[in-house]
């Protein structure tokens, strides 16, 4: 059974500029979250979707955005990148609200 | 944004020791999860809680669901190197109608061959 995939793993941009990173759920996982990670702040929930539906979202700017597709891929796109954006970006599925995450492997996102 | 407060922060220990850490929370949840994260990697989960005062184990791990519901517990038994991580706790309550989970801020493990 493949994992969650996340693409690209790494990433480089620079300020100003906008950013769209991918998520694959496992196969009959139908919810998607999206946790942003850095040194300093841990693990910070960024939304989620389920039936391409927003459940959930959690306290970032409107530059920070998402949507699920029908198959349950998911994307989050962040426009206008700070310094501050730079962090790794986790991509969370499950089956069902009550069931722990299965994570990606991030992609390490670096604004310069 | 809310998080869980875990701890230690961090820790060295021994090869062969046992390890503790726990993680609270002001407010009740109703699952606890416990996660290990290696490296330039996603958090992989370790141990699923889902009931007060619930233990289970995983191999050397042993997790406890706290009975007030608002602390959890992790114990690593007979340490040895590959056990170096950060492991998280989350939690998560359906008084607001969601599943959201929270993370606790992690503890750092380093084992001493």
């Amino acid at each position: 059974k493949a994992g969650v995939t996340q693409t690209p793993r790494y990433l480089i941009k620079t300020r100003g500029q906008q950013v769209t990173l991918s998520c694959s759920p496992i196969s009959g996982h139908r919810s998607v979250s999206w946790y942003q990670q850095t040194p300093g702040q841990g693990l910070q929930f960024l939304f989620e979707y389920f039936s391409e539906t927003q459940r959930n979202k959690g306290n970032f700017p409107g530059r920070f955005s998402g949507r699920q597709f029908s198959n349950s891929r998911s994307e989050m796109n962040v426009s206008t990148l700070e310094l501050g954006d730079s962090a790794l970006y986790l991509c969370a599925t499950r089956t069902g609200a009550n069931y722990g995450y299965t994570f990606g492997s991030g992609t390490r996102l670096t604004v310069v | 944004g809310q998080q869980l407060n875990q701890s230690p922060q961090s820790m060295f220990i021994q090869e062969g020791e046992d390890v503790s850490m726990n993680c609270t929370s002001s407010s009740i949840f109703n699952t606890w999860l416990w996660y290990k994260q290696d490296p330039g990697e996603g958090p992989v989960l370790l141990i699923a809680l889902y009931k007060a005062g619930e233990l289970t184990s995983n191999g050397r791990l042993t997790a406890q669901f706290g009975i007030t519901r608002k602390d959890s517990f992790l114990n690593i038994s007979a340490s040895i190197p590959s056990d170096v991580g950060i492991y998280f706790c989350a939690g998560s309550s359906t008084t607001s109608g969601t599943y959201k989970y929270i993370f606790g801020t992690g503890t750092r493990l380093k084992v001493l061959a």
